[in-house]
This record gives structure tokens, sequence and C-alpha cells, in this order.
């Protein structure tokens, strides 16, 4: 069971507006904590997506967006592309618990 | 161009040891924190270990903790992690990743191709 909690699934047609959401508590995103995103494309390592709650790395397309609010972050990606299909994970610190770099179990997206 | 190699992985039975190395190039290898974090088959992402730049500063998940060794050598840009007493609940993917610098950061900017450590007799 991870720290932080993101849905298993969700799904979009191309050209659709998706939302994933990380729900923490006030150890980890509630305690000020930045929400970062990760994209995994199958059989490849994770590649930062999202840091700091909202930036983007130099090279990831302004499709995807990032937002916080309370306990709670959510990943945006507009124009829904086949290539986005991937996992995604949320990370944050918690002050708290056995594991201070916390994760989400993960959301698979798939483009229907 | 940053890039991160990991290697050492491979099967090993339940209680052995292993050790695994992540060669870093493209960057300032001395300057930043570094990071294991593994992937059992199927499962999501697990933060295991990070290091300071100069490793006078370690820090562990609770599951590793006296069984696993973060360590570092800034004259050869490697990164490494000894792993003793190993389970079959270790078995994952390991990533060497680089954590990212500035005061407040906390993310892991760039990732290693990962690494295959098996627990198993």
């Amino acid at each position: 069971q991870s720290v932080l909690t993101q849905p298993p699934s969700v799904s979009g047609a191309p050209g659709q507006r998706v939302t994933i959401s990380c729900t923490g508590s006030s150890s980890n995103i509630g305690a000020g904590y930045d929400v970062h995103w990760y994209q995994q494309l199958p059989g490849t390592a994770p590649k930062l997506l999202i840091y700091g709650n909202s930036n983007r790395p130099s090279g990831v397309p302004d499709r995807f967006s990032g937002s916080k609010s309370g306990t709670s972050a959510s990943l945006a990606i507009t124009g829904l592309q086949a290539e986005d299909e991937a996992d995604y994970y949320c990370q944050s610190y918690d002050s708290s618990l056995s594991a201070l770099w916390v994760f989400g179990g993960g959301t698979k997206l798939t483009v229907l | 161009e940053v890039q991160l190699v990991e290697s050492g992985g491979g099967l090993v039975q339940p209680g052995g040891s292993l050790r695994l190395s992540c060669a870093a190039s493209g960057f300032t290898f001395s300057s930043y924190w570094m990071s294991w974090v593994r992937q059992a088959p199927g499962k999501g992402l697990e933060w295991v270990a990070n290091i300071k730049q100069d490793g006078s500063e370690k820090y562990y998940v609770d599951s590793v903790k006296g069984r696993f060794t973060i360590s570092r050598d800034n004259a050869k840009n490697s990164l490494y992690l000894q792993m003793n007493s190993l389970r079959a609940e270790d078995t994952a993917v390991y990533y060497c990743a680089r954590y990212c610098s500035g005061g407040s950061c906390s993310n892991f900017d760039y990732w290693g191709q990962g690494t295959l450590v098996t627990v198993s007799s």
C-alpha cells in the first residue's frame, strides 16, 4: 500500500483531456512538500515529467501540467496522444514514515 | 548529456549478497546527491537510499536498513549499493537516479536504465 494514493487506471480518447489524482496526508503533500510526476513508458525507466508541483523540465510538452491543493495534487494531460500511453507516478517527501521519499502506486493511462 | 549506467544485477540466493554499480557521466557527479530507487516486477516505484555529495549523510528506507549500504566514489564518478542478507522481496529492477540540486527540491531528475536483481533459490 503506497503512501500516496493514485487511481490504478485512467483512459481517454485521442485529443481528450485526462487528469490523474494523487492524494497524500498532513505529513507529506499537506505539510507543504512539493509533488513531482514521472512518466514510465512500457519497458523503459521513469522520466521526470513535472517537478515542484507545476514545473516542466525542458523538452516536456505543455500538454502536461501539474497542480497541488491541500493534501492532493493532479496531473492533467490535454490533447491526448497515443504516445502518452504509459504509467504515471507522483512523488513527494514525507517527514514521518519509514521512507522519506515516497511514491504513489502509479496510474496506467490507456489511450483508447 | 547526463548518463547513468547501472550494472551488477543478477540472480542470487536468499541470504546472499550483491553489489550494484552506477557509472555517471555528463555532469559534475560530486555536486549532486544520488539515489537508488527500485521497482518490483509489475509493481510501483520504491525509494531505497540517498547519499549526500561527500558521502557524509545517508538515508535508507526502513526495509533495507542494516542490510544495504549506499556509497560513492567521486573520483570514479560512481555510485554503489551493497546489498547483503537478500530476501525474495528485494527482487526488483534497481534504478540509479540523480537527486535534484537546489535547497528546496526533492525530486529525481535523471534515471538510469536499471539493473534487475532476482533473489531466488
